[in-house]
């Protein structure tokens, strides 16, 4: 069974704060990872992606990957609260993409 | 920016009934996807599609499930015998290129089954 582990929180983060999210994987001949960003009720929304090992920056997000420990995390610099929602860490399985359950984040003003 | 569109975004079916979700996939874009995420769950992967034929489906994915692509724009998910536990945010998705690109989700199809 291939599992993307992710803690459900709440992480809670003050305002302009750093937030870290992390995601663990089972299988390790995963070659992309992906980021995505699910409020209440609505559908994921493409946060980031990143395929190699290291660091890759998009604006106020990092994303990190390490293939060797199977970890992958997400970095959200100075933190809004309209960045309240659950980050969905996803695992591409063939065709599939196989998601954790996601990590509630809190930002709080 | 473009963006996939599905249709209903809301469906309440009595159970034993058929029900078909659609899609309007990105257009250009070569894969397509069905996932669901039941209530409090995470997303579950269904089934894809590529070339007018499945490349892959999960266990979820039974005989009672079945998309098609009937035209060159449509995408859609029919099941057959609704049961109540087919109650789901249905998420269509769709896909440039194989494998490492990114999927990019519809706003999701609610169904409830009563």
């Amino acid at each position: 069974q291939k599992e993307v582990e992710q803690n459900s929180g709440p992480l809670s983060v003050p305002e302009g704060a750093i937030a870290s999210l992390n995601c663990t994987y089972s299988d390790r001949g995963s070659q992309s990872f992906f980021w995505y960003r699910q409020y209440s009720g609505k559908s994921p929304e493409l946060i980031m992606f990143i395929y190699s090992n290291g660091d890759k920056e998009d604006g106020r997000f990092t994303a990190q990957l390490n293939k060797a420990s199977q970890y992958v995390s997400l970095l959200i610099r100075d933190s809004q609260p309209s960045d309240s929602a659950t980050y969905l860490c996803a695992v591409n399985s063939g065709y599939a993409l196989n998601f954790g359950k996601g990590t509630s984040l809190l930002v709080t003003p | 920016e473009p963006e996939v569109t599905q249709t209903p975004s809301h469906q309440v079916t009595q159970m034993g009934q058929e029900v078909i979700l659609r899609c309007v996939p990105i257009s250009n874009h070569l894969y397509f996807y069905w996932y669901r995420q039941i209530l409090g769950q995470k997303v579950e992967f269904l089934v894809s599609f590529y070339n007018n034929e499945i490349s892959e489906k999960s266990e979820i994915f039974d005989d009672q499930f079945s998309v098609e692509r009937p035209d060159g724009s449509n995408f859609t998910l029919k099941i057959r015998s609704t049961k109540l536990e087919d109650s789901a945010m249905y998420f269509c998705a769709s896909q440039g290129g194989q494998g490492d690109q990114p999927q990019h989700f519809g706003d999701g199809t609610r169904l409830s089954i009563l």
